[in-house]
């Protein structure tokens, strides 16, 4: 089982739609969530982060945390054709000497169609 | 600002040369990340300074070699690399390397081409 998994995608949405992208994660002792959206060619961009259960919002973007499923997802509201990208789900876990380092998932491909 | 730098955007090197990645932060991080991405994968992290102390390698090959000469800077020295070592070369950093709630910032990378 891979620690960190998303849909891959690729997810397509018309303009002005829900987009919805969820990701899963296996290490239970896990306490910070990332979402980082990534332009093809371009670096990682952070979107989002999460640390508590429950909802967290940010302008059209929302994300949801459920530590008991080991759950988080990320709603883009409105969706426009500019958040057309791969997104990034990350998740920090403690490393050796006790230093953080994030966990990524294979990235969901995101399309949105005018 | 959440600004980290890099340099050169772009590096063309034969596997016989010597060349170095630069990465700059002046966001009083004290911690600061090497990532390798290939293509239409996730980002693969490489190593890790914290307090200007390597604490992660994560079995990089000696050919790669990370320097960290104070709070701000982070190179990668490259030495007679493979042509699968061609990929986007990204550094991060982050506030506080013991802190659960720690954010990673990324630069914009070096797209490295090994011939």
């Amino acid at each position: 089982q891979k620690e960190v998994e998303q849909n891959s995608g690729p997810l397509s949405v018309p303009e002005g739609a829900i987009a919805s992208l969820n990701c899963t994660y296996s290490d239970r002792v896990s306490q910070s969530f990332f979402w980082y959206r990534q332009y093809s060619g371009k670096s990682p961009e952070l979107i989002m982060s999460i640390y508590s259960n429950g909802d967290k919002e940010d302008g059209r973007f929302t994300a949801q945390l459920n530590k008991a499923s080991q759950y988080v997802s990320l709603l883009i509201r409105d969706s426009q054709p500019s958040d057309s990208a791969t997104y990034l789900c990350a998740v920090g876990r403690v490393s050796s000497g006790s230093a953080r380092q994030l966990t990524f998932g294979s990235g969901t491909q995101l399309t949105v169609l005018p | 600002d959440t600004e980290v730098t890099q340099t050169p955007k772009h590096l063309v090197m034969g596997m016989t040369n010597k060349k170095s990645l630069k990465c700059e932060q002046h966001m009083g991080h004290r911690a600061m990340y090497w990532y390798k991405q290939k293509a239409k994968k996730p980002p693969e992290l490489m190593f890790v300074y914290s307090y200007e102390k390597l604490s992660i390698n994560e079995s990089v090959p000696s050919r790669f070699s990370p320097e960290c000469p104070n709070s701000s800077l982070l190179n990668l020295h490259l030495h007679a690399l493979q042509p699968e070592d061609s990929a986007l070369y990204l550094c991060a950093s982050s506030q506080k390397p013991r802190r659960d709630a720690d954010t990673q910032y990324f630069g914009p990378g070096t797209r490295l081409t090994v011939l």
